[in-house]
């Protein structure tokens, strides 16, 4: 089955650590983002790529960083400079950037400062 | 720059009844606005997306509508069942292919059985 694989499904980290959130497609799709979502506040773009090799920042990507080495996999590391990581954070994928069409989310990972 | 907003932010129902989710966008110059549902810990699944050329999509007892000079979209849900308890999440992409979509912050239904 095609889909996205976001791991792990819980984690912590304790203050000053960086951790890497892990988000693998198997669709094919070009592009690929990192939303992260906050109670109430509904999604916020982190990072996109539209391409491997190449990624832009979306509206809060202070204190995160991303790498698109592979076509299928768009990791996310949440460095210790971002001072309120507590959240839930969902990769989606689309064939192409921006339109909106076929976009499909992983189930997210759920992101807890101990 | 466009905003998204979903009002009321919860929304709690009895079962069987008809109901109608609402979302704004300030922008009219859309590609598309997307409507998706969210259960609780888990991702987003599309349910419809209407194009700009369009003014309703349908799918079961789902039924999307757009009006893009006024700037709204609704969600209508017949028949309403507890299984459709869910966050429901409206979103809009612009032209650009650069572009991203915008989400609104979502309404939290509850259907009471």
């Amino acid at each position: 089955d095609g889909g996205i694989t976001q791991s792990p499904k819980y984690l912590f980290r304790k203050e000053g650590q960086n951790v890497t959130l892990s988000c693998e497609q198997n669709l094919n799709h070009d592009a690929m983002y990192w939303y992260r979502q906050d109670p109430g506040q509904g999604l916020r773009l982190i990072y996109y790529s539209q391409i491997v090799n190449d990624f832009q920042k979306g509206d809060i990507a202070e204190g995160y960083s991303v790498s698109r080495e592979k076509k299928e996999s768009f990791p996310l590391t949440v460095t210790s400079a971002q001072k309120n990581p507590t959240a839930f954070y969902l990769c989606a994928s689309s064939p192409e950037g921006g339109t909106g069409y076929g976009y499909t989310f992983g189930s997210g990972t759920r992101l807890t400062v101990v | 720059k466009q905003e998204v907003t979903q009002i009321p932010a919860a929304l709690s129902v009895p079962e069987g009844e008809n109901l109608v989710l609402n979302c704004s966008f300030t922008d009219s110059a859309i590609y598309n606005l997307q409507w998706f549902r969210q259960d609780p810990g888990k991702g987003l699944t599309s349910l419809l997306l209407i194009q700009s050329s369009q003014r309703e999509q349908t799918s079961g007892r789902l039924n999307a509508s757009l009006d893009k000079s006024s700037g709204r979209s609704t969600l209508y849900i017949a028949a309403s069942q507890p299984g459709d308890s869910a966050t429901y999440l409206c979103a809009a992409s612009g032209y650009s292919s650069a572009s991203k979509i915008i989400f609104g912050s979502g309404t939290r239904l509850s259907i009471r059985p």
